[in-house]
């Protein structure tokens, strides 16, 4: 079967890092990629990664590494505005769009 | 640059209507995905649309269909409208048909009675 495993919920105080992970399970993997959600709001694309390692995006950073079939999303600096879901997506077959998504991790910056 | 937009924003249907949903893709690109959002879950893809023909569909009924328009713009339409269709639907538009950056609308949310 397919599985992405997120933890469901994470609360962080603002100006701290926090770091949410994603693991993975599915049929055919062409890179992870990572969402943000505000409620009520468009998902919005953070990162994506193709080949192991850390890329980093301003104060945002994400991680792949497909032999644990293991990524994580890195924040920095946490402002209030980040309070919103965030999805990791693998997509799953060449050729097309096609991201299988996982069920969302809810972030909440307290002050 | 004009964003991805949807119509409507929300709409009321009841079991065994169809439905029509539209998505006017961003400036530029010729690929647009549609995916469903339950409650509480991440999106699932249902179909992709490149060059007016669909180039890949997730696990859907086919009542699930959709087209696209030499504008790129596309519809999603639902015949046979059951409860669990109820749920947000987002088009994401990309660069191409392996774009790793999808720009997604804001989506319709629609209730099915």
């Amino acid at each position: 079967g397919q599985s992405l495993e997120q933890p469901s919920e994470v609360t962080a105080v603002e100006g701290a890092i926090v770091q949410i992970n994603c693991t993975y399970q599915t049929s055919g993997f062409y890179g992870l990629s990572w969402y943000q959600q505000h409620d009520g709001g468009a998902p919005t694309f953070l990162s994506y990664n193709a080949l192991d390692g850390l890329e980093e995006t301003g104060r945002f950073s994400s991680f792949l590494s497909r032999s644990d079939s293991y990524g994580y999303l890195l924040l920095q600096e946490l402002q209030m505005k980040d309070s919103a879901s965030y999805f990791c997506a693998v997509r799953q077959q060449t050729g097309a769009n096609n991201l299988f998504f996982g069920t969302g991790t809810r972030l909440t910056v307290i002050p | 640059e004009t964003g991805v937009t949807q119509s409507p924003t929300h709409l009321i249907k009841t079991r065994g209507q169809q439905v029509t949903l539209r998505c006017s893709s961003q400036s530029g690109h010729n690929t647009v995905s549609w995916y469903q959002q339950a409650l509480g879950q991440g999106p699932q893809f249902i179909f992709q649309y490149y060059r007016e023909e669909e180039n890949g569909r997730g696990n859907f009924p086919p009542r699930f269909s959709g087209l696209q328009f030499p504008n790129y713009s596309s519809e999603l339409n639902v015949n046979a409208l059951e409860l669990d269709d109820s749920a947000l639907y987002l088009c994401a538009s990309s660069a191409g048909t392996v774009g790793e950056k999808l720009f997604f609308g804001s989506g319709t949310q629609l209730s099915v009675l």
